[in-house]
């Protein structure tokens, strides 16, 4: 069984800040995807970006970025020029790719509050 | 990316009571469909995974004679609490994927009050 560990229940940043989301996980498999999503107020479940472990080369996508380090199962997710609209839940999720699609395994989440 | 579709956003019901809850893929086919619970300031735990045309797969610990899963079709799966009692008060979320496609689209949530 897959397991993800985020450790920081709450996070505080100013605007144009950078901040960094910690985020680790243990698994067996070889093959599978990482992915960080975005809940804001709404509740809607909104993805960030996303990870194939096979590829060495860390995913940006704009002003997020991420960190992935696959020796020591981590994953952390980058923040640049943080803005009031970032604030929300983040939850880092794990999937294993096994040809056919797969469940997600979510940590538990940190709550990211952006100020002024 | 592509449309997933939850109805209702909010109900409420009585204790006793049983309550559907619709996940719709728009534009795409789903052949797999995945049933999520949160609750207030957690994070989402897997309830079950319905794949088209076969019987949906629960997690432990879930019950299925409580949590009714149903996925008829490619593009419309249903959970169906029944006797519903306030302690099924939740929010519950779908997802639904495309066998090739390693990417889960979420539904928009229904937010559960039993009363």
């Amino acid at each position: 069984a897959q397991t993800v560990t985020q450790s920081q229940p709450e996070m505080s940043v100013q605007e144009a800040e950078t901040v960094t989301l910690s985020c680790t996980y243990d698994t067996s498999e070889s093959n599978y995807y990482l992915f960080w999503y975005k809940q804001p107020p709404s509740r809607q479940m909104i993805l960030v970006i996303r990870q194939e472990a096979y590829k060495q080369q860390n995913a940006t996508e704009n002003r997020f970025s991420v960190n992935f380090q696959k020796a020591a199962k981590s994953f952390s997710l980058k923040i640049s020029d943080s803005q009031l609209g970032d604030t929300a839940m983040y939850f880092c999720a794990f999937m294993a790719t096994t040809g056919t699609a797969s469940k997600l395994t979510f940590g538990t989440g940190t709550r990211l509050q952006v100020t002024l | 990316g592509a449309v997933v579709s939850q109805h209702p956003s909010r109900v409420i019901c009585k204790s006793g009571t049983s309550v559907k809850i619709e996940c719709r893929s728009l534009d795409f086919q789903a052949t797999t469909m995945f049933w999520y619970r949160q609750f207030p300031k957690q994070s989402l735990m897997l309830m079950a995974t319905s794949n088209e045309g076969s019987k949906a797969t629960y997690e432990q610990g879930v019950e299925k004679d409580k949590f009714l899963i149903n996925h008829a079709s490619l593009t419309l799966s249903t959970l169906t609490v029944t006797s519903a009692h306030p302690e099924d008060s939740s929010f519950y979320i779908c997802s639904a994927s495309h066998v090739s496609d390693d990417e889960a689209f979420f539904g928009q949530g229904t937010r559960l009050t039993v009363v």
